[in-house]
């Protein structure tokens, strides 16, 4: 299967501090999604995103393909975006890998 | 309201005795899938359906059976429930080609 691996594993956070997470994949995918998983275990979704670049407000994504790597950007840090993010991405054969997650603290 | 729902939301029970979880979509998708949540693991896909009566293992599928007799719904069954398959599941679904996954709720299951 597809390696996916997240870093940082925790991040703390001064509320309205920007911050960059990463994922990087060890294959080719067809699928890739950015999700946000709040403290009370919700799956959100923030981007499907398996090339280029996107923005929704305060949050952007960027992924390479071609060099199997995507990141999330967060601007303007509040403390509603604590929780974790996950990446996911899904090989040719419509199969789905998660990495383990960012840990995401914003304190006030 | 377009929703993928999971039903129950909380279980325990105890090892051995045959339970059901059930997921269903208004979402007319094609590609179902389920998941569980362990602490440190992220998530692990345990099956997935790319549509009606078409099912294929994930990366966990031991203890897991599913079935897709109608597009709409994808339960998964757990004939002999054991500790280790206390976790945090999640159904999810999507369209088939590039479209994202969108995902139910979440059921915790903790299995005595």
């Amino acid at each position: 299967g597809i390696q996916v691996e997240q870093s940082p594993p925790d991040l703390i956070l001064q509320e309205g501090a920007n911050s960059t997470l990463r994922c990087n994949f060890s294959d080719s995918v067809n699928n890739l999604q950015w999700f946000h998983q709040n403290p009370w275990g919700q799956l959100i979704n923030l981007f499907y995103i398996p090339s280029g670049t996107k923005q929704n407000g305060r949050l952007s994504a960027t992924t390479v393909a071609t060099e199997r790597y995507s990141l999330l950007y967060i601007s303007s840090s509040q403390t509603t975006d604590s929780g974790v993010y996950f990446c996911a991405v899904m090989n040719t054969g419509n199969q789905f890998y998660f990495g383990t997650g960012t840990s995401l603290t914003v304190i006030p | 309201e377009a929703q993928v729902t999971q039903n129950p939301r909380y279980l325990i029970t105890v090892t051995g005795k045959k339970l059901t979880v059930t997921c269903s979509q208004n979402m007319n998708h094609e590609y179902m899938s389920w998941y569980r949540q362990d602490p440190g693991l992220g998530l692990r896909q345990i099956y997935y359906s790319m549509n009606v009566e078409v099912t294929d293992k994930g990366d966990v599928p031991e203890g897991y059976k599913v079935s897709r007799k109608e597009k709409r719904n994808f339960p998964l069954i757990l004939e002999s429930p054991s500790p280790n398959q206390t976790s945090l599941y999640f159904c999810a679904s999507r369209r088939t080609g590039p479209y994202e996954q969108y995902f139910g709720p979440g059921t915790r299951l903790t299995v005595t």
